[in-house]
């Protein structure tokens, strides 16, 4: 148990949906990650929020849009995604940004794009 | 974007062997780390090292912050069933906030 959560940890959704994931720390830090991770390639980073402001966009397609109303919590909202949307997405945390602050990393939420 | 190499890719191993895995870079990292991936979960931070030189210790786990600050590696001693995952080097560059990541090395532990 890290202290991040992640809900939902499965997801199939088809591509003229509209779903969120949700991430929640518990640890009390001020920045908070979206990062994907694809099958045999690295985890990309995709977004970088601190102290509720984006920091970094990786060139994240718009049909991911990220929400982060406070420094606990952060929301990935998907909208008509393609099926190599399909992924495991992961929240982190850290206590700042840059530096050597360590991210802390939650359980992930399983998505498929049908 | 930055791209790490991460070697081997995977491992097969029996139990009680030493395990030597590495990442390279070609620019300069300011900080490294080595995180553990269990199916079905997040990554798990291992280790962290912050200085060029650098050579930390967590249990059975060593791994060290390269001198020319792109490569490091980690050591695993005396393995053990529980150490079978996938085992991730990350870097941060100067004034980046987040993290680059490596492909991972696959660790299979044969009884």
């Amino acid at each position: 148990e890290t202290g991040v959560t992640q809900t939902p940890r499965h997801l199939v959704m088809g591509m003229t949906n509209k779903k969120s994931l949700k991430c929640e720390q518990h640890l009390g830090h001020n920045a908070m990650y979206w990062y994907k991770q694809s099958a045999k390639k690295p985890l990309e980073l995709m977004f970088v929020y601190n102290f509720k402001e984006q920091t970094e966009n990786n060139s994240v397609p718009s049909r991911f849009s990220p929400e982060c109303p406070n420094s606990s919590h952060l929301f990935l909202h998907l909208h008509t995604l393609q099926p190599e949307d399909s992924a495991l997405y992961l929240c982190a945390s850290s206590q700042g940004v840059g530096g050597s602050y360590e991210q802390y990393f939650g359980p992930g939420t399983r998505l498929t794009v049908t | 974007g930055q791209q790490l190499n991460q070697s081997p890719q995977s491992m097969f191993i029996q139990e009680g062997e030493d395990v030597s895995m590495n990442c390279t870079s070609s620019s300069i990292f300011n900080t490294w780390l080595w995180y553990k991936q269990e199916p079905g979960e997040g990554p798990v931070l291992l280790i962290a090292l912050y200085k060029a030189g650098e050579l930390t210790s967590n249990g059975r786990l060593t791994a060290q912050f390269g001198i020319t600050r792109k490569d490091s590696f980690l050591n695993i001693s005396a393995s053990i069933p529980s150490d079978v995952g996938i085992y991730f080097c990350a870097g941060r560059e100067g004034g980046a906030d987040g993290l680059t990541f490596g492909k991972g090395t696959h660790l299979i532990i044969q009884p």
